[in-house]
């Protein structure tokens, strides 16, 4: 049984029209991650979620926004997407009490044109 | 958290044990060392982790030198399916969430 979902897993945009990512878990996690990982490159942290409690990352551009509406849902959003954009968003999740292992989703592929 | 230094690629044959070493040599007394890794085109999938004792799961051993400053992770029996890339990455435990990942070891297993 899937326990952290991505929709879709593969998405189109044109350059600088917004577009939002979606990811949601079964796991009931305190801490939901969203990592961004470029070709050829390892995954980067963009931000992540402890509850509701938002932490972003010193480096992540502005363009680069997130919402946890409630426990299961977490999204990402790219408000003017750049070519630079295209990359794998991965989102993960974990327990949030120090030492837990974090679990991935496989991924949304995300093509700007 | 303290940085890491893996190989960058290695080749095992398959049904012979895969040895993939770590260096972490300024590793501090709370920091873990964890282990995840990807398969192309999916994604991280944790392996182990563990602070000095010698870990043991259905996946792999983690061998963790006396001074902490090393580690090998070791799957017992390679079959194709653990092509992958592995990630070694020390992080403090009751720290921050995140996950830092450094290049990683591009495993091939050979038929």
């Amino acid at each position: 049984d899937a326990m952290v979902i991505q929709n879709p897993r593969y998405q189109v945009t044109q350059f600088g029209k917004p577009v939002t990512l979606s990811c949601s878990q079964t796991l009931n996690h305190n801490v939901m991650y969203w990592y961004q990982q470029k070709s050829s490159q390892a995954p980067k942290l963009l931000f992540h979620y402890y509850d509701k409690d938002f932490n972003n990352e010193a480096d992540t551009p502005d363009n680069f926004q997130s919402r946890r509406p409630n426990t299961s849902f977490c999204f990402l959003d790219i408000r003017s997407p750049g070519l630079g954009d295209a990359a794998m968003y991965l989102c993960a999740t974990s327990r949030g009490t120090g030492r837990n292992e974090q679990y991935f989703g496989p991924g949304t592929r995300l093509t700007v044109t | 958290d303290a940085k890491t230094t893996q190989p960058t690629s290695m080749d095992c044959a398959e049904g012979r044990a895969a040895n993939l070493p770590c260096n972490h040599s300024t590793i501090s007394g709370n920091e873990y060392v964890y282990w995840y890794r990807q398969i192309h085109s999916q994604g991280p999938q944790y392996i182990i982790h563990g602070l000095k004792n010698n870990e043991t799961n259905e996946m792999a051993s983690l061998i963790i030198t006396e001074d902490r400053k090393s580690s090998t992770l070791i799957l017992p029996h390679a079959t194709l399916r653990d092509t992958a890339v592995y990630y070694c990455i020390v992080r403090v435990a009751g720290g921050n969430e995140k996950l830092t990942f450094g290049t990683g070891t591009r495993l091939t297993i050979i038929p």
